[in-house]
């Protein structure tokens, strides 16, 4: 079946740390990948997207690499803020189905 | 540009009473989603709509729940009787149709319902 698999959190990071948070896919086909953002009491804002293999989608300083030999989509920034403290899900999209399928997501807390 | 706006944002009913919500999509977007987010967990699609037709309700608990979009713009998804499980943050989102960028959905704030 298809579904998204992400890291455990939460994640607690110092600012301007090294972020990645790991991501892995099952699904038929090839589908298009996304990361969406979660700020506290609001909904998911769309971070970046990539819609082929070898692709990297990137967006306020995030990026992810969509890498189809390990059926990953890792998305990493270099150095974060206190802002960015949210919780991040990755989510594929079945052509097929014309649906979006979430990870279970990550909560990811910056200290100052 | 306006993006998806839900009303009402928050929601307190007792068990067994009904309770609906308000979506309104992003102007031009023909397909409308509604998932369901439990606690801590992603979102999980309960219907999509492609103008005013529901093409994909397999997951929406016909028991209880409803939905309607009767001109292909606003939509309500209702639940009667709620439940204490129906606690949860229900979200709509809009995009395109398809071949013209559906897989890029938009997400409202969500209305966040909580059953006593």
């Amino acid at each position: 079946g298809n579904s998204v698999t992400q890291m455990e959190g939460p994640v607690t990071l110092s600012e301007e740390a090294f972020l990645t948070i790991n991501c892995t896919y099952t699904a038929t086909g090839y589908p298009s990948l996304f990361w969406y953002v979660q700020y506290p009491g609001e909904g998911l804002q769309l971070l970046l997207k990539a819609t082929k293999a070898d692709d990297k989608g990137s967006n306020k300083g995030f990026e992810a690499t969509y890498r189809k030999e390990t059926t990953s989509f890792h998305l990493e920034k270099g150095s974060v803020q206190v802002s960015d403290s949210a919780v991040y899900f990755c989510a594929l999209f079945i052509q097929g189905a014309q649906k979006l399928v979430f990870g279970q997501g990550t909560r990811l807390t910056i200290n100052p | 540009e306006a993006g998806v706006v839900q009303s009402p944002r928050y929601k307190i009913i007792e068990k067994k009473q009904p309770v609906a919500f308000w979506c309104n999509p992003i102007s031009g977007h023909n397909t409308l989603y509604w998932y369901l987010q439990n606690l801590g967990q992603g979102p999980e699609l309960l219907i999509r709509y492609e103008n005013e037709e529901a093409v994909d309700d397999s997951q929406l608990p016909k028991d209880r729940f409803s939905a309607e979009r009767l001109k292909g713009v606003d939509s309500t998804l209702k639940i009667q009787p709620a439940e204490l499980g129906d606690s949860a943050v229900y979200l709509c989102a809009s995009s395109q149709g398809p071949g013209q960028g559906q897989e890029t959905q938009y997400f409202g704030p969500g209305t966040r319902l909580l059953v006593l």
